[in-house]
């Protein structure tokens, strides 16, 4: 069964304090690779689009990387606006526009 | 317009009762979706519908549900008979067509069913 899992449920970082999300997927064969921010009482914002493996994307404090099984959203000296919620979201290739959808990472970023 | 509009933002409904949701795209865009959103769960495909192609309903999670588009724009969302399950934010996307992933989301509408 194809499934998006996102890790962990909820972040808490103190301001500067980089880490990293994950979006762990499992599909057949894999058209794309989606990673959305949410601020609450908004719809998802799109950030990144990552279609093969090695594939990395920057924006601002945010990068994210893809591997064959999994993707990370690293946040370098993470400020309070960036705290929102992110959601992960693959295509398959068998897919011409669903997406599955993770249940996303909850991330504060106290200062 | 310059981004997606739903309306209305919020709406409470009385259980048995119908209820119609709406979704105004970005001009342009021929790909519109449909999207329900639990607290802690994600994303619910609904619908989709691309030109004027006839619509992939299989996200609808019962009868109870339509939705249509008009002049390839506007779309409503219909749910009859209203349920407590049904009470979620429902969203909508749009994109210049298939394909695209990165799609453009409205601010939804916060369904809750008393």
């Amino acid at each position: 069964e194809d499934q998006v899992t996102q890790s962990p449920e909820a972040l808490r970082l103190q301001e500067g304090e980089s880490s990293s999300l994950n979006c762990s997927y499992t599909v057949s064969g894999l058209r794309g690779l989606f990673w959305y921010r949410q601020d609450p009482g908004k719809g998802p914002e799109f950030l990144f689009t990552l279609y093969s493996a090695g594939e990395e994307k920057e924006k601002e404090r945010l990068k994210a990387t893809l591997t064959k099984k999994e993707s990370f959203l690293h946040i370098t000296a993470p400020k309070p606006e960036d705290s929102a919620t992110y959601l992960c979201a693959v295509q398959a290739l068998y897919s011409n526009y669903q997406l599955i959808w993770g249940a996303g990472t909850k991330l504060i970023i106290k200062p | 317009g310059a981004g997606v509009s739903q309306s209305p933002s919020n709406k409470v409904t009385e259980k048995g009762k119908d209820v119609e949701l709406r979704c105004d795209p970005i001009s342009g865009h021929t790909a519109l979706y449909w999207y329900r959103q639990s607290l802690g769960q994600g994303l619910e495909f609904l619908i989709y519908f691309q030109g004027n192609s006839a619509p992939d309903k299989s996200g609808l999670p019962s009868d109870r549900f339509s939705a249509e588009r008009t002049g390839g724009s506007v779309s409503t969302l219909t749910i009859q008979r209203t349920q407590q399950e049904d009470s979620a934010v429902y969203l909508c996307a749009s994109s210049f067509g298939a394909n695209q992933g990165g799609y453009t989301f409205g601010s939804g509408t916060r369904l809750t069913v008393v």
